[in-house]
């Protein structure tokens, strides 16, 4: 089945700067790929998500880039700000009835 | 307001005592799943259901049952809880299993078995 690794696991920056969250996946068939973000005491929610026909997508600070070919898609933040520190999890998905995988999470904060 | 209610939001139980955190949803969502998360570990699946009547295994089902009745409803029971079974634990949902559809998370049960 598929497997998600997902990197770093804790990630500090300055506000102001970016900040990069990586993950890769195992099986070359996956074709969506969300990160939802999980704010303290709260279920995740979804922030922005990729098909693997688009290389890359962007929602105002945020952005996310696929690399089909070596299997792997990045979360990109930039000008960071304090209500960005929360877990994110990237995940994938196969076509067809087959659950989302998800990575173990990075914690992001943001300091002031 | 479009929402997965679950409950208890905190529990504290004792080991072999059956336990059941229910969940709920209000978008008329045919998918629903279960999750555990764990420190170091992620988000885990434990059950889903594609739909009433219909639940499968997710990667740590052990110790776990569901049960999927009516669309909306989706509980968890811990028929005999042990300590390894601490955790918060969320359940999801959305419009079908399919890529593209966005989970909707409720806000987690966080649970002790002593």
């Amino acid at each position: 089945g598929e497997n998600v690794e997902q990197h770093p696991s804790t990630l500090s920056v300055q506000e102001g700067d970016s900040a990069v969250i990586k993950c890769t996946y195992s099986d070359s068939a996956s074709n969506y790929f969300p990160w939802y973000k999980q704010e303290l005491g709260k279920g995740p929610q979804l922030i922005i998500d990729i098909r693997s026909n688009v290389g890359e997508k962007k929602d105002q600070r945020i952005a996310v880039t696929l690399n089909k070919t070596a299997k792997h898609f990045s979360l990109h933040i930039t000008e960071t700000q304090p209500e960005d520190s929360a877990v994110y999890f990237c995940a994938a998905s196969l076509s067809g009835n087959t659950p989302l995988v998800f990575g173990k999470g990075t914690r992001l904060s943001v300091i002031a | 307001e479009a929402q997965v209610t679950q409950n208890p939001r905190y529990l504290i139980t004792v080991t072999g005592k059956k336990l059941t955190v229910t969940c709920s949803q209000n978008m008329n969502h045919e998918y629903m799943s279960w999750y555990r998360q764990d420190p170091g570990l992620g988000l885990r699946q434990i059950y889903y259901s594609m739909n009433v009547e219909v639940t499968d295994k997710g990667d740590v089902p052990e110790g776990y049952k569901v049960s999927r009745k009516e669309k909306r409803n989706f509980p968890l029971i811990l028929e005999s809880p042990s300590p390894n079974q601490t955790s918060l634990y969320f359940c999801a949902s959305s419009l079908s299993l399919g890529p593209g559809e966005k989970l909707f998370f409720g806000s987690g049960t966080q649970l002790s078995v002593l």
